[in-house]
């Protein structure tokens, strides 16, 4: 069965580091997300991108974060200066097309900010 | 008020009991909504989509009564492997979803 990936599992880093958050969806999908969970807190949106732009994005994705397709498979999250509020999991999801698709879900990256 | 919002539970039952989850949306322009299941330190799967007709899928029912802004979850002949925290979700135009905080069952001998 075709399954979101992510990479890395946990990432450690200092306070004011950039960090590049790796997400390789379900080769046919259309549509791709980010979302974010902070430890014993719900899951939160944080941007949908579509055809290479950002179609969607949530007041907590500003700009720090920024997201990119660089190839064909793989979706990046980019924190450029990473803040200690930021230690959470993040999660990468695709779909298929329409908003009444399902949205896979990665394994997520658990980001620790020191 | 939470655009959505679940008893945090949790909820402790034998093996082989009924449960019930409920959830409320404030967002009337919601489309569409889902029970995900999130295991501990794991991410969110999918346990079933919501329809206003009412759906099962083996020993779990779920219903939507939109009226109410109101959606339900209803798992039969509990197993141990049922523990978990699960998460209603809406969505409310465009493709995001809302999460609820969830709620967690633990299902015992």
């Amino acid at each position: 069965e075709p399954e979101v990936t992510q990479t890395p599992s946990h990432q450690v880093t200092q306070m004011g580091q950039e960090v590049i958050l790796r997400c390789v969806p379900i080769s046919n999908h259309l549509y791709f997300y980010w979302y974010r969970q902070i430890l014993g807190q719900k899951v939160e949106f944080l941007v949908s991108f579509y055809n290479n732009e950002i179609s969607e994005k949530s007041e907590i994705f500003d700009d720090q974060f920024s997201v990119e397709r660089p190839d064909g498979s793989n979706f990046t999250l980019k924190i450029r200066s990473t803040k200690l509020e930021d230690s959470a999991m993040y999660f990468c999801a695709s779909s298929e097309s329409r908003v009444t698709d399902t949205q896979y879900f990665g394994p997520g990256t658990r980001l620790t900010v020191l | 008020r939470k655009e959505v919002e679940q008893d945090p539970g949790p909820f402790n039952v034998p093996e082989g009991a009924t449960v019930a989850f409920n959830c409320t949306y404030s967002n009337s322009a919601s489309q569409s909504f889902f029970w995900y299941r999130q295991d501990c330190r794991k991410e969110p799967k999918l346990l079933m989509s919501v329809y206003s007709s009412g759906n099962e899928d083996g020993r779990f029912t779920a219903q939507l009564n939109r009226a109410s802004q109101y959606i339900s979850l209803l798992i039969r002949d509990s197993k141990l492997s049922d523990s978990a925290t699960y998460l209603c979700v809406s969505t409310g135009g465009g493709n995001k979803l809302t999460f609820g905080t969830g709620t967690q069952l633990k299902v015992e001998l």
